[in-house]
Protein backbone atom coordinates (compact mmCIF):
# COMPACT_ATOMS: atom_id res chain seq x y z
CA UNK A 1 0.00 0.00 0.00
CA UNK A 2 1.15 3.51 -0.83
CA UNK A 3 0.68 6.74 1.71
CA UNK A 4 1.48 10.16 1.83
CA UNK A 5 1.79 12.33 4.65
CA UNK A 6 1.88 16.40 4.80
CA UNK A 7 2.60 16.90 8.32
CA UNK A 8 1.50 20.93 8.60
CA UNK A 9 -1.87 22.24 7.84
CA UNK A 10 -0.24 25.28 7.32
CA UNK A 11 3.41 27.08 6.83
CA UNK A 12 3.44 31.01 6.70
CA UNK A 13 6.00 32.66 5.53
CA UNK A 14 6.98 36.41 5.25
CA UNK A 15 7.60 37.09 1.49
CA UNK A 16 11.73 37.11 0.20
CA UNK A 17 12.50 33.88 2.96
CA UNK A 18 12.68 30.60 2.42
CA UNK A 19 9.66 28.59 2.03
CA UNK A 20 9.63 24.58 2.73
CA UNK A 21 6.88 22.37 2.79
CA UNK A 22 7.28 18.84 4.09
CA UNK A 23 6.09 15.45 3.01
CA UNK A 24 6.47 11.96 3.89
CA UNK A 25 5.65 9.00 1.82
CA UNK A 26 5.37 5.03 2.45
CA UNK A 27 5.40 2.71 -0.72
CA UNK A 28 7.17 -0.94 -0.70
CA UNK A 29 9.61 0.06 -3.53
CA UNK A 30 11.30 2.99 -5.00
CA UNK A 31 8.41 5.68 -4.76
CA UNK A 32 7.47 8.33 -7.85
CA UNK A 33 6.62 11.67 -6.16
CA UNK A 34 4.95 14.46 -7.40
CA UNK A 35 3.82 18.37 -6.42
CA UNK A 36 0.93 19.73 -7.46
CA UNK A 37 -0.31 23.38 -6.30
CA UNK A 38 -3.92 24.45 -6.36
CA UNK A 39 -4.72 28.71 -6.52
CA UNK A 40 -7.57 29.80 -5.14
CA UNK A 41 -11.07 28.90 -7.43
CA UNK A 42 -9.00 26.71 -10.03
CA UNK A 43 -7.44 23.07 -10.51
CA UNK A 44 -4.58 21.62 -9.35
CA UNK A 45 -1.20 22.54 -11.33
CA UNK A 46 1.65 20.18 -11.99
CA UNK A 47 4.75 21.56 -10.45
CA UNK A 48 7.79 18.77 -10.71
CA UNK A 49 8.16 15.27 -10.27
CA UNK A 50 10.57 12.61 -9.33
CA UNK A 51 11.08 9.62 -10.80
CA UNK A 52 15.19 8.54 -10.48
CA UNK A 53 18.27 10.23 -10.75
CA UNK A 54 18.99 13.18 -9.55
CA UNK A 55 17.88 13.50 -6.05
CA UNK A 56 17.21 17.20 -6.22
CA UNK A 57 14.29 17.79 -8.67
CA UNK A 58 13.72 21.42 -10.30
CA UNK A 59 10.58 22.54 -11.20
CA UNK A 60 7.88 25.53 -12.29
CA UNK A 61 7.90 28.92 -10.78
CA UNK A 62 11.32 28.43 -8.86
CA UNK A 63 10.37 25.38 -6.64
CA UNK A 64 12.32 22.28 -6.14
CA UNK A 65 12.29 19.28 -4.12
CA UNK A 66 15.07 17.50 -2.66
CA UNK A 67 14.18 13.25 -2.41
CA UNK A 68 15.75 11.71 0.75
CA UNK A 69 15.27 7.86 0.43
CA UNK A 70 16.51 7.50 3.98
CA UNK A 71 14.19 9.73 5.43
CA UNK A 72 11.62 8.53 3.10
CA UNK A 73 10.86 12.31 2.29
CA UNK A 74 10.36 14.63 -0.46
CA UNK A 75 10.12 18.02 0.96
CA UNK A 76 9.17 21.44 -1.59
CA UNK A 77 11.59 24.29 -1.56
CA UNK A 78 11.60 27.66 -2.71
CA UNK A 79 14.38 29.93 -1.69
CA UNK A 80 12.74 33.60 -1.62
CA UNK A 81 8.67 33.11 -1.54
CA UNK A 82 6.62 35.32 -2.88
CA UNK A 83 3.33 36.78 -1.92
CA UNK A 84 1.70 34.90 -5.69
CA UNK A 85 3.12 31.72 -3.77
CA UNK A 86 0.03 31.23 -1.76
CA UNK A 87 -1.50 28.23 -2.54
CA UNK A 88 -2.77 25.16 -1.36
CA UNK A 89 0.20 22.38 -1.93
CA UNK A 90 -0.65 18.41 -2.72
CA UNK A 91 2.20 15.88 -2.37
CA UNK A 92 1.73 12.44 -4.55
CA UNK A 93 3.18 8.98 -4.64
CA UNK A 94 2.69 6.11 -6.33
CA UNK A 95 4.40 2.59 -5.99
CA UNK A 96 5.44 1.68 -9.75
CA UNK A 97 5.95 -1.89 -8.56
CA UNK A 98 2.74 -2.49 -7.37
CA UNK A 99 0.37 -3.53 -10.21
CA UNK A 100 -2.76 -2.52 -7.68
CA UNK A 101 -1.58 1.06 -7.98
CA UNK A 102 -1.59 1.46 -11.71
CA UNK A 103 -2.46 4.94 -12.59
CA UNK A 104 -3.50 5.81 -9.32
CA UNK A 105 -1.60 8.60 -7.38
CA UNK A 106 -1.84 9.10 -3.61
CA UNK A 107 -2.30 12.63 -2.19
CA UNK A 108 -2.28 13.55 0.93
CA UNK A 109 -4.26 16.25 2.47
CA UNK A 110 -2.54 19.47 1.48
CA UNK A 111 -0.73 22.40 3.29
CA UNK A 112 -1.77 25.74 3.12
CA UNK A 113 0.83 28.29 2.51
CA UNK A 114 0.57 31.71 3.56
CA UNK A 115 2.99 34.29 2.17
CA UNK A 116 3.01 37.85 3.77
CA UNK A 117 3.85 40.98 2.48
CA UNK B 1 -5.21 23.53 -17.51
CA UNK B 2 -7.52 25.08 -19.97
CA UNK B 3 -7.35 21.41 -22.61
CA UNK B 4 -9.54 19.73 -19.80
CA UNK B 5 -12.85 21.71 -19.20
CA UNK B 6 -15.54 20.75 -16.58
CA UNK B 7 -19.03 21.44 -16.62
CA UNK B 8 -20.78 22.79 -14.71
CA UNK B 9 -18.23 24.94 -12.74
CA UNK B 10 -21.11 25.22 -9.53
CA UNK B 11 -23.97 23.58 -8.84
CA UNK B 12 -26.68 23.19 -6.05
CA UNK B 13 -29.23 20.84 -5.87
CA UNK B 14 -31.13 19.07 -3.45
CA UNK B 15 -31.23 15.49 -1.99
CA UNK B 16 -32.14 12.49 -3.85
CA UNK B 17 -31.71 14.39 -7.30
CA UNK B 18 -29.67 12.84 -9.86
CA UNK B 19 -26.60 14.99 -11.01
CA UNK B 20 -24.13 14.55 -13.99
CA UNK B 21 -21.08 16.08 -14.05
CA UNK B 22 -19.19 16.25 -17.52
CA UNK B 23 -15.57 16.61 -17.97
CA UNK B 24 -13.85 16.82 -21.70
CA UNK B 25 -10.33 17.15 -22.77
CA UNK B 26 -8.52 17.78 -25.64
CA UNK B 27 -5.10 16.95 -24.72
CA UNK B 28 -5.72 13.11 -26.52
CA UNK B 29 -5.30 11.47 -23.74
CA UNK B 30 -6.22 7.39 -22.87
CA UNK B 31 -6.63 7.99 -19.09
CA UNK B 32 -9.20 10.20 -17.32
CA UNK B 33 -9.55 10.14 -13.99
CA UNK B 34 -12.34 11.86 -11.18
CA UNK B 35 -11.34 13.30 -8.10
CA UNK B 36 -13.25 14.78 -5.24
CA UNK B 37 -11.51 17.27 -2.35
CA UNK B 38 -12.59 17.92 1.00
CA UNK B 39 -10.48 20.06 3.25
CA UNK B 40 -8.58 18.38 5.20
CA UNK B 41 -8.54 14.83 3.06
CA UNK B 42 -6.62 16.00 -0.03
CA UNK B 43 -7.93 14.23 -3.29
CA UNK B 44 -9.18 10.94 -3.37
CA UNK B 45 -9.99 9.00 -5.97
CA UNK B 46 -13.57 7.89 -7.20
CA UNK B 47 -13.11 6.47 -10.47
CA UNK B 48 -10.62 5.68 -13.35
CA UNK B 49 -10.56 4.56 -16.93
CA UNK B 50 -7.92 3.86 -18.68
CA UNK B 51 -10.07 4.00 -22.40
CA UNK B 52 -13.22 3.69 -23.46
CA UNK B 53 -13.72 0.19 -22.71
CA UNK B 54 -11.93 0.51 -19.31
CA UNK B 55 -13.59 1.74 -16.01
CA UNK B 56 -12.34 1.07 -12.63
CA UNK B 57 -13.22 2.00 -9.36
CA UNK B 58 -11.27 4.33 -7.17
CA UNK B 59 -11.13 4.06 -3.55
CA UNK B 60 -14.07 6.10 -2.89
CA UNK B 61 -16.93 4.82 -5.25
CA UNK B 62 -19.64 3.96 -3.54
CA UNK B 63 -22.80 6.15 -4.75
CA UNK B 64 -21.28 7.62 -7.97
CA UNK B 65 -21.29 6.14 -11.63
CA UNK B 66 -19.10 6.91 -14.74
CA UNK B 67 -19.56 6.43 -18.27
CA UNK B 68 -16.45 7.25 -20.70
CA UNK B 69 -18.47 8.22 -23.93
CA UNK B 70 -15.82 8.69 -25.91
CA UNK B 71 -11.97 9.26 -25.36
CA UNK B 72 -12.47 12.71 -25.18
CA UNK B 73 -15.55 12.69 -22.11
CA UNK B 74 -15.93 11.32 -18.90
CA UNK B 75 -18.98 12.01 -17.24
CA UNK B 76 -19.50 11.29 -13.16
CA UNK B 77 -22.85 10.85 -12.03
CA UNK B 78 -24.73 10.83 -8.44
CA UNK B 79 -27.66 8.77 -8.82
CA UNK B 80 -29.33 10.20 -5.89
CA UNK B 81 -27.61 13.02 -4.24
CA UNK B 82 -26.80 13.19 -0.58
CA UNK B 83 -25.37 15.72 1.21
CA UNK B 84 -21.92 13.92 2.04
CA UNK B 85 -21.27 14.27 -1.26
CA UNK B 86 -20.89 17.99 -1.45
CA UNK B 87 -17.47 18.72 -2.71
CA UNK B 88 -15.32 19.94 -5.17
CA UNK B 89 -14.58 17.57 -7.69
CA UNK B 90 -11.83 17.43 -9.94
CA UNK B 91 -11.26 15.68 -13.64
CA UNK B 92 -7.81 14.86 -14.51
CA UNK B 93 -5.79 13.25 -17.58
CA UNK B 94 -2.66 11.62 -18.00
CA UNK B 95 -1.34 10.13 -21.57
CA UNK B 96 -0.39 6.61 -22.35
CA UNK B 97 2.92 7.57 -23.01
CA UNK B 98 3.91 8.74 -19.40
CA UNK B 99 2.06 6.68 -17.68
CA UNK B 100 4.57 5.03 -15.72
CA UNK B 101 5.55 8.68 -14.44
CA UNK B 102 1.54 9.60 -14.31
CA UNK B 103 2.07 13.00 -14.98
CA UNK B 104 -2.17 13.82 -14.70
CA UNK B 105 -3.53 17.34 -15.06
CA UNK B 106 -6.75 18.79 -13.66
CA UNK B 107 -9.70 20.46 -14.72
CA UNK B 108 -10.84 23.81 -13.13
CA UNK B 109 -13.19 21.72 -10.78
CA UNK B 110 -16.92 21.19 -10.31
CA UNK B 111 -18.11 22.49 -6.56
CA UNK B 112 -21.27 20.46 -5.58
CA UNK B 113 -23.31 21.05 -2.75
CA UNK B 114 -26.09 18.63 -1.83
CA UNK B 115 -28.94 20.68 0.22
Amino acid sequence: AQSVAQPEDQVNVAEGNPLTVKCTYSVSGNPYLFWYVQYPNRGLQFLLKYITGDNLVKGSYGFEAEFNKSQTSFHLKKPSALVSDSALYFCAVRDPYSTDSWGKLQFGAGTQVVVTP
Amino acid sequence: DADVTQTPRNRITKTGKRIMLECSQTKGHDRMYWYRQDPGLGLRLIYYSFDVKDINKGEISDGYSVSRQAQAKFSLSLESAIPNQTALYFCATSDLKTFSTDTQYFGPGTRLTVL
